[in-house]
C-alpha cells in the first residue's frame, strides 16, 4: 500500500482565518480524496482532488470553503478557509491502490478553531 | 441517498472475549464493503469485500458478506486490549470511488 504523509498533523487557529493542510504520497495514485471527520462523527467525503483539474465536490461543501489543488500524481492540498468554530475536525486524505480499488488514509489533521 | 448503518455503537469486553460487530449498508450499484480500524486519527485498511460468502481473514480478525442480508460482519477473536478501537464499515458503490462511512463500533477491551 501506499505511505502518505499529512502536514500538519494538528494546528489551533483563531476564527476567520484559513490553514492549507498537504497531503503527500510516496508513490502516484490516479485518486486521491479529501475527507472530514467531526467530532463524534463518522468521516464525510469532501471532494475528490483531480490532477490537473478542478476538484470534483460532494453535496454541502463547495470551492471558496475548500479549495484543493492537485498539480501533479503525488500531492494535494486542502485549504480551510476563514474558519469557524465548527470547522473543527479531523481532515483526511484518501488514495486507491493500484489493485481492487482498497482506499487507504493519511496520518490525518486535527484541526482546532478558536 | 447511500446509508451504512453499524451496531452496537460501543461494546466492552474482557481480553479473551470473541466479538462480533455489525454492518448493514444500503448502497446504490453496490460493489464493495470495507472495515477500517480507527485508534487515533487515522483509519487502518482492514478487509474489503466484494463477493458474498466468502470469508476474508487476517490473524484473529475475519469478515464476511452477505449481498443478500445487505450486511456484514466483523468478528474478533480472543480479543487483546490492543483491540480497542473505533471500527468502521464503509460502503462502495459501482462507477464511483465514493465510500459512504458508518458512524462506527467503538470496542473496549479491559484486561
Amino acid at each position: 500500500s501506499a505511505v502518505i504523509s499529512q502536514k500538519p498533523s494538528r494546528d489551533i487557529c483563531q476564527r476567520g482565518t484559513s490553514l492549507t493542510i498537504q497531503c503527500q504520497v510516496d508513490s502516484q495514485v490516479t485518486m486521491m480524496f479529501w475527507y472530514r471527520q467531526q467530532p463524534g462523527q463518522s468521516l464525510t467525503l469532501i471532494a475528490t482532488a483531480n490532477q490537473g483539474s478542478e476538484a470534483t465536490y460532494e453535496s454541502g461543501f463547495v470551492i471558496d470553503k475548500f479549495p484543493i489543488s492537485r498539480p501533479n500524481l503525488t500531492f494535494s492540498t486542502l485549504t480551510v478557509s476563514n474558519m469557524s468554530p465548527e470547522d473543527s475536525s479531523i481532515y483526511l486524505c484518501s488514495v486507491l491502490s493500484g489493485r481492487a480499488s482498497e482506499q487507504f488514509f493519511g496520518p490525518g489533521t486535527r484541526l482546532t478553531v478558536l | 441517498e447511500d446509508k451504512v448503518v453499524q451496531s452496537p455503537l460501543s461494546l466492552v469486553v474482557h481480553e479473551g472475549d470473541t466479538v462480533t460487530l455489525n454492518c448493514s449498508y444500503e448502497v446504490t450499484n453496490f460493489r464493495s464493503l470495507l472495515w477500517y480500524k480507527q485508534e487515533k486519527k487515522a483509519p487502518t485498511f482492514l478487509f474489503m469485500l466484494t463477493s458474498s460468502g466468502i470469508e476474508k481473514k487476517s490473524g484473529r480478525l475475519s469478515s464476511i458478506l452477505d449481498k443478500k442480508e445487505l450486511s456484514s460482519i466483523l468478528n474478533i477473536t480472543a480479543t487483546q486490549t490492543g483491540d480497542s478501537a473505533i471500527y468502521l464499515c464503509a460502503g462502495g458503490g459501482a462507477g464511483s470511488y465514493q465510500l459512504t462511512f458508518g458512524k462506527g463500533t467503538k470496542l473496549s477491551v479491559i484486561p
